[in-house]
């Protein structure tokens, strides 16, 4: 059974580092053609694609954020780690990630952690 | 790169059929055909309906198809039921290593 949980901090302040982590189960991140995602949907927004890393540590960002995001993994936790810096009250919205591969769509995804940027 | 665009709702009532269009740029479908749609009930995590433009992941009912044409692709919801009121995303390849979410659509069973 494939399960996936993101866990970080509900608030974070303006200017501030936001880390979230996606522990998952289920799979293998160090199997061939694994891959997982962070998504993001603001309150009454449509969905953004933000990140992905691969199963060979290949990582890809979406354009506009990539100067503030960076993807990792931790193979041996079953673990996802993304990074945000200098987050602004325009981030604020629900931070998930998702299992899935270029063709495959996002087959699995997390609940989702909600954040908020205020001070 | 600017999110697909969505009508932002669709209506049908039980029996019925709901076909909801996604579309974009020429950059953001050419060539592509990894095109997926997403079913989000309020409060839940999305669930992945379609892939590959027109293939449906085990347990999704036959119910459930989609297509693409040039810069547009769509979702056919058939013999709508009381669940499938829900929101819709589209989501597309984009190049480059990107991907591109739909503005997404509230389907209401009438």
């Amino acid at each position: 059974q494939v399960t996936l949980r993101e866990s970080g901090p509900a608030l974070v302040k303006p200017t501030e580092t936001l880390i979230l982590t996606c522990t998952f189960s289920g799979f293998l991140l160090s199997t061939s053609a694994m891959c997982v995602n962070w998504i993001r949907q603001p309150p009454g927004k449509a969905l953004e694609w933000l990140a992905r890393i691969d199963w060979d540590d290949d990582k890809y960002y979406t354009t506009s954020l990539r100067p503030r995001l960076t993807i990792s993994k931790d193979t041996s936790k079953n673990q996802v780690v993304l990074r945000m810096t200098d987050m602004d009250p325009v981030d604020t919205a629900t931070y998930s990630c998702a299992r899935g591969c270029s063709s495959s769509g996002f087959d699995f995804w997390g609940q989702g952690a909600l954040v908020t940027v205020s001070s | 790169q600017s999110a697909l665009t969505q009508p932002p709702s669709a209506s049908g009532s039980p029996g019925q059929s709901v076909t909801i269009s996604c579309t974009g740029t020429s950059r953001d479908f050419r060539g592509y055909s990894y095109v997926s749609w997403y079913q989000v009930h309020p409060g839940k995590a999305p669930k992945l309906i379609i892939y590959e433009v027109n293939k449906r992941p085990s347990g999704v009912p036959d119910r459930f198809s989609g297509s693409k044409s040039g810069d547009a692709a769509s979702l056919t919801v058939s013999g709508l039921q009381d669940d499938d009121e829900a929101d819709y995303y589209c989501c597309s390849y984009a190049g480059s290593d990107n991907f591109v979410f739909g503005t997404g659509t509230r389907v209401t069973v009438l």
